[in-house]
């Protein structure tokens, strides 16, 4: 069965400093896809990066990148120069397609605070 | 482009009610689902159609029916609401594409008393 898990229910961190948040997933299939969600206090869920399993070099926008270590099955996210809009409860999912049907699993989420 | 759109935003049912939650994409987007968000359970596949007349069962499709007349519409049925079925309701689209980002609605609060 696909899980995916992440382990710390939550985090905080200063504004401006960088902060990393872990996932790890199980699957047996070779070709994936892998999301990090934000969710807002308006409950909105936002995407935030994705990344191709296929594709070895880590995927970036802006302030926010990953570290995916395919061998490990881990995808944490790095937030660098936190900004106070960026609290929020982020979601680590992954997407297999197999035999016909497919699924997108996730996480139960990290809510992570930015204090000012 | 509006997006997912969703309704209601709130509402209250008592055990036994039905109700149909309505979603609605602008972007022609094939795939659309219905997922569910409760306390420390992230979020939970309820139904999905990869097309008009397409539906089939998510993790959790108990309680709930689907249907998929217009690649724009998939509204969700609860039969006969049940205080099990409070949660908050999700839905997403797509293109039919492995892989492809999913665009969230802005949910539905529904709690059965």
């Amino acid at each position: 069965a696909q899980t995916v898990t992440q382990s710390q229910p939550e985090m905080s961190v200063q504004e401006a400093e960088t902060v990393t948040l872990s996932c790890t997933y199980d699957t047996s299939e070779s070709n994936y896809y892998l999301f990090w969600y934000k969710q807002p206090p308006s409950r909105q869920m936002i995407l935030v990066i994705r990344q191709e399993a296929y594709k070895q070099q880590n995927a970036t926008e802006n302030r926010f990148s990953v570290n995916f270590q395919k061998a490990a099955k881990s995808f944490s996210l790095k937030i660098s120069d936190s900004q106070l809009g960026d609290t929020a409860m982020y979601f680590c999912a992954c997407y297999i397609s197999q035999g016909g049907s497919e699924k997108l699993v996730f996480g139960k989420g990290t809510k992570l605070t930015v204090n000012p | 482009n509006a997006g997912v759109t969703q309704t209601p935003k709130f509402q209250v049912l008592k055990t036994g009610q039905s109700m149909t939650l309505q979603c609605a994409q602008d972007m022609n987007h094939e795939y659309m689902s219905w997922y569910r968000q409760d306390p420390g359970m992230g979020l939970r596949l309820i139904h999905y159609s990869v097309g008009a007349g397409i539906t089939d069962q998510g993790e959790v499709p108990n309680g709930y029916n689907v249907s998929r007349s217009t690649t724009e519409d998939f509204p969700l049925r609860l039969l006969s609401a049940a205080p099990s079925q409070t949660s908050v309701y999700f839905c997403a689209s797509r293109p039919v594409r492995d892989g492809e980002t999913q665009y969230f609605g802005p949910g539905t609060r529904l709690l059965v008393l």
